[in-house]
């Protein structure tokens, strides 16, 4: 069974606070997504990381893909309340049509 | 710009009863999903269809059956609903494989009594 564990589970912060999320798994993944999921909505894709080593910028938020590709980080500069939500990952293998998920971190942003 | 849109949004059914779950994607895209989602376990695949005519089994198949109606819609029937089922329901879409982005519906709250 493939894994991919996420960290931390909950997280509450300050607004103006730097925080930083992981993906971690031991299998390896030909790219790896980003979801945010607000309360009584789907989850929506931020960004898709493709290269071992790859960094992405989405604004305040960064994305990096391992040099192995088994894992990934979102680190977020300065949150805002804005950024409170649910955050998700999920690996993809081999293009099938089944996505490997992440249980998810919960980020609270407070004023 | 309606994306991916399913109902009910909330149901409450008894143990036994059955249901379908409604999804219909607006975009063109070929392949879709159902997921639910409960505390705690992220999303969890119960049945997808890769392309109109086709539907395969996912990690949660038990307890559900699908349709792939035509191209726009999928559905999801639960035969004889259990309290396991309580949960949250996602249908999702995306232009063919899980290398493209799913996109997703805002859900269906399900409650067992």
């Amino acid at each position: 069974t493939q894994l991919l564990e996420q960290s931390p589970q909950f997280l509450s912060i300050q607004e103006g606070e730097n925080l930083t999320v992981y993906c971690n798994s031991s299998s390896v993944f030909s790219s790896l997504q980003w979801y945010r999921q607000e309360p009584g909505e789907g989850p929506v894709l931020l960004v898709t990381v493709v290269t071992g080593g790859e960094v992405k910028k989405l604004k305040r938020l960064t994305f990096q893909f391992g040099d192995a590709r088994k894992d990934s980080s979102l680190h977020i500069t300065a949150a805002q309340t804005g950024d409170t939500g649910l955050y998700l990952c999920a690996g993809v293998v081999d293009s099938n049509y089944q996505l490997i998920w992440g249980a998810g971190t919960k980020l609270i942003i407070k004023p | 710009n309606a994306g991916v849109t399913q109902t009910p949004k909330f149901q409450v059914l008894k143990t036994g009863q059955s249901m379908t779950l409604q999804c219909a994607q607006d975009m063109n895209h070929n392949s879709m999903y159902w997921y639910r989602q409960d505390p705690g376990m992220g999303l969890r695949l119960i049945y997808y269809s890769a392309s109109e005519g086709t539907t395969d089994k996912g990690e949660v198949p038990n307890g559900y059956n699908v349709s792939r109606l035509n191209k726009r819609e999928f559905s999801l029937r639960l035969e004889s609903a259990a309290p396991s089922q309580t949960s949250v329901y996602f249908c999702a879409s995306s232009i063919w494989d899980s290398n493209q982005p799913q996109h997703f519906g805002d859900g269906t709250r399900l409650s067992i009594l």
